[in-house]
Parts: structure tokens; C-alpha cells; sequence
């Protein structure tokens, strides 16, 4: 009965490579996000969708794309790696969008190691 | 544009002794505040949150925090600690006018035995 969950858990690839993490959400949430959790804890967003409508895109290379097949799947995909890319990545849901005060709900991330 | 400052990135106390994580905020209008804890390994789970109701909220596994508009702080508290609650923890901040949630840097929360 996992809420947001993510594949892999781990994810280690060498620069250069393509790769993908997908997310899917069981809570009948509208809204799902990607989070990108440095080596120092520090977490900001860079994705989210509304059903499956881009809202927010934050300063992020265009090696990084997302996709929403439907409203409770939300994947990213990464191009040409880079060792800047090692990080944690999460995605999360939400039942609206972050205007009317709903929480977040977090998968349990995915570790990205870049060598 | 909203803002959130976590004072302290590590915290140390004594098993059963307060847990004080200070969290103030940067809004020009009135916030949503959240309050989210993060154990190795995890996704972050939501503690607790203030949307313009009763400015004391009460959260999840004892803790507590209290909205004051007028010190633009979110402390979070819990009156007796446990080894349990070593984990980080991170405050948050959105409103109406936005559609993402600010995170502060986090306090890693260490439990002294």
C-alpha cells in the first residue's frame, strides 16, 4: 500500500549515459513533483505537474525531462550525465496545488551516483 | 519571494530533555507553514502544518509548533525527547499567490543518551 513510490532506489551510471527514474502515486493526488536533495541536505524543487500539465519548471538544464503519461505517474529522464547530477532525487504528490496548503507526500528518493 | 531560515544545522539534546528546532519565515502574505522530518534513508514525512487556523499545531509523535506573525517564527517543539526523534528536520514555507513549497536547509536533530 506504498503511497509515492520510486524506481530504482539506486541508481549508479557513468557520465555520458541516459537514464530514467519513474514515480508513480496511489493517493488520487492531482499534483506530483521532483525534488533534488544535494550532498548538504538541501532540497529544492524542480518539477511539478498538475494533471499532467507542466506548472512549474525551474532553472534546470534541458538535459532534464520530465513526463506525465497520467496524473499518477510522473517520470524524469536525464541525458548525458554529469557528476553534478549525483544526488538524491524524489518525487512527490500533492492533492492540490501548493497555493491551497496541502502537504507534500514523498516517495523514498532515488541515489544517483555519477562517476 | 518567500523564504525560510533554520537556525542551527545540528541540534544536540539529552533524551528526555525540550527539543527546540527554530524556523522563521519570509512572507509578504499570510503563509502556509509545514514542518517535515527526514530519517536516513527516507523520503520526508510531514510533522505537522499551520494554514490559518489555531497558531499553536499540534503534529505527529509528540511535537508541537506555534505560529507568531508578529517574530515571523514556526518553532518546533517537543517537550521530552526521545532516541527516536534523531532525524533531520526541515521547515517549509508556500502561500495562495505560489504553487511550490520552500524548504529551509534542515537541522539534523541529534539525541544524546
Amino acid at each position: 500500500d506504498t503511497a509515492v513510490s520510486q524506481t530504482p532506489k539506486y541508481l549508479v551510471t557513468q557520465m555520458g549515459n541516459d537514464k530514467s527514474i519513474k514515480c508513480e502515486q496511489n493517493l488520487g493526488h492531482d499534483t506530483m513533483y521532483w525534488y533534488k536533495q544535494d550532498s548538504k541536505k538541501f532540497l529544492k524543487i524542480m518539477f511539478s505537474y498538475n494533471n499532467k500539465e507542466l506548472i512549474i519548471n525551474e532553472t534546470v538544464p534541458n538535459r532534464f525531462s520530465p513526463k506525465s503519461p497520467d496524473k499518477a505517474h510522473l517520470n524524469l529522464h536525464i541525458n548525458s550525465l554529469e557528476l553534478g547530477d549525483s544526488a538524491v532525487y524524489f518525487c512527490a504528490s500533492s492533492q492540490t496545488l501548493d497555493r491551497m496548503g496541502s502537504p507534500l507526500h514523498f516517495g523514498n528518493g532515488t541515489r544517483l551516483t555519477v562517476t | 519571494a518567500q523564504s525560510v531560515t533554520q537556525l542551527g544545522s545540528h541540534v544536540s539534546v539529552s533524551e528526555g530533555a525540550l527539543v527546540l528546532l527554530r524556523c522563521n519565515y519570509s512572507s509578504s502574505v499570510p503563509p502556509y507553514l509545514f514542518w517535515y522530518v527526514q530519517y536516513p534513508n527516507q523520503g520526508l514525512q510531514l510533522l505537522l502544518k499551520y494554514t490559518s487556523a489555531a497558531t499553536l499545531v499540534k503534529g505527529i509523535n509528540g511535537f508541537e509548533a506555534e505560529f507568531k506573525k508578529s517574530e515571523t517564527s514556526f518553532h518546533l517543539t517537543k517537550p521530552s525527547a526521545h532516541m527516536s526523534d534523531a532525524a533531520e528536520y526541515f521547515c517549509a514555507v508556500s502561500d495562495h499567490r505560489d504553487d511550490k513549497i520552500i524548504f529551509g536547509k534542515g537541522t539534523r536533530l541529534h539525541i544524546l543518551p
